[in-house]
């Protein structure tokens, strides 16, 4: 199975609007991290923002928040106030923490494009 | 604040020959990652060090090699290289249980 599923393969917004990039997730694990990277054309791969499995309050970083939902295992994504420099992949991914070490897992990625 | 630096950025190659990728992680940073993202691909891990002793191995070719140093650098070495090979090859680091941060990348093209 899937561990990370992201089934927005592409999405499109409009400057300025709120979009949410969607996330699922599949762990028996009880610890385990969520992250979401962003990727521009240029290729290098940005840390945008976390969210640990025991943390009550949804993560925000500046127009970023993750939407968690715990028992539905989601974290989507939620970019308020679009800019032209959001364009770009965005992937999911998740740190599961075993007894032999911790595995991370990307998921297949969902391209936005913001549109002026 | 400082990030992962990798170099070079861009390296072009012929098949059968070597490649040798350099990774410098975030200072005090424990664990470096590589990660090998083919075109309209998910990145996909390929070997860890923690503590410069090899930590996980995921789909790594025995081609490929990979260590890290007393600096804490780590080389990722690329032998017999084949037009498959072609690809975006990342270096992240993080602390053992911390967010991994990536480099900009080295993009490697076989031909």
């Amino acid at each position: 199975a899937q561990k990370i599923t992201q089934t927005q393969p592409g999405m499109f917004v409009q400057e300025k609007e709120a979009v949410t990039l969607d996330c699922t997730y599949d762990t028996s694990d009880q610890s385990y991290g969520l992250f979401w990277y962003k990727q521009p054309s240029s290729g290098e791969m940005i840390f945008l923002i976390y969210q640990g499995s025991y943390d009550e309050q949804n993560a925000t970083e500046g127009r970023y928040s993750l939407n968690f939902q715990k028992a539905r295992k989601s974290a989507n994504l939620v970019i308020s106030a679009s800019q032209l420099g959001d364009s770009a992949m965005y992937f999911c991914a998740m740190r599961e923490t075993l007894n032999t070490g911790n595995q991370f897992y990307f998921g297949t990625g969902t391209s936005l494009t913001v549109i002026p | 604040a400082a990030g992962v630096i990798q170099s070079p950025r861009h390296l072009i190659k012929e098949k059968r020959e070597t490649a040798t990728l350099k990774c410098y992680p975030i200072p005090r940073h424990d664990t470096v990652y590589w990660y090998q993202q083919g075109p309209g691909q998910d990145p996909q891990f390929l070997i860890s060090f923690y503590e410069k002793m090899q930590s996980d191995k995921g789909s790594i070719p025995d081609r490929f090699s990979a260590q890290q140093f007393s600096d804490y650098h780590s080389e990722l070495n690329m032998s017999s290289l084949e037009l498959g090979d072609s690809a975006l090859y990342f270096c992240a680091s993080s602390h053992i249980r911390g967010s991994r941060f990536f480099g900009p990348g080295t993009r490697l093209t076989v031909l």
